[in-house]
């Protein structure tokens, strides 16, 4: 079965603080993975988008790795801002662009 | 250059009773895919649309169906509410000539707030 899975649920640290975000996937076969931000009741925007060649993409103070072997990604966020306060999901692509598959997100609180 | 806009932002319905929400897609965008997000959930794919056909279908039952205008705007309609149709909706656009490619990204629009009482 093609699953997302993204760990941890939920996340709180300090302003300054780096952090990492893990996602596995199970969906076969692979097109490409991306990362989505969404702020609380607004729609997700893309932050990166890997396919299985890539191993890591930036943007900004956000940097996701890819392990095509493994499935897994990650999303490190350096030098959190408050303005990183959101859930960050991971999201695969199977044969075609538009079959996602939607992991459930975490939720990542910075505090002052 | 006009993102995805989606009307209205909230709403309250009661049980049994239909909706109607609307989504008019990023300037230069051709298709419009529709997605259900519980709260604490990832969004849910429900149906897409292009040139004015649904082309892909999620996992949802015939109460949820759509429309798209020659515009390329979308309605989705969601008829017999039920109480767990409670939900953030989402719109989604994308340029057809961009549908191969893999670093095209989805252009949400910010969601209806739909509850269902």
């Amino acid at each position: 079965k093609n699953q997302v899975e993204q760990s941890p649920q939920s996340l709180i640290i300090l302003e300054g603080k780096n952090c990492t975000l893990q996602c596995n996937y199970t969906v076969s076969p692979f097109s490409n993975l991306r990362w989505y931000k969404q702020d609380t009741g607004r729609g997700p925007v893309s932050l990166t988008i890997m396919t299985f060649s890539e191993n890591t993409k930036s943007n900004g103070r956000y940097t996701a790795t890819l392990d095509a072997d493994t499935k897994q990604s990650s999303l490190h966020i350096t030098a959190s801002q408050l303005s990183d306060s959101a859930s960050y999901i991971c999201v695969v692509s199977g044969d075609s662009n538009y079959q996602l598959i939607w992991g459930a997100g975490t939720k990542l609180i910075i505090k002052p | 250059d006009a993102g995805v806009t989606q009307s209205p932002t909230h709403l309250i319905k009661t049980r049994g009773q239909q909706v109607t929400l609307r989504c008019s897609p990023k300037s230069g965008h051709d298709t419009v895919s529709w997605y259900q997000q519980a709260l604490g959930q990832g969004p849910q794919f429900i149906f897409q649309y292009y040139e004015e056909e649904e082309r892909q279908r999620g996992n949802f039952p015939d109460r949820f169906s759509g429309h798209q205008f020659p515009n390329y705007s979308s309605e989705l309609n969601v008829n017999a509410l039920l109480l767990g149709d409670s939900a953030l909706y989402l719109c989604a656009s994308s340029w057809e000539r961009d549908r191969g490619r893999y670093d095209s990204p989805l252009h949400f629009g910010n969601g209806t707030r739909l509850t269902v009482t």
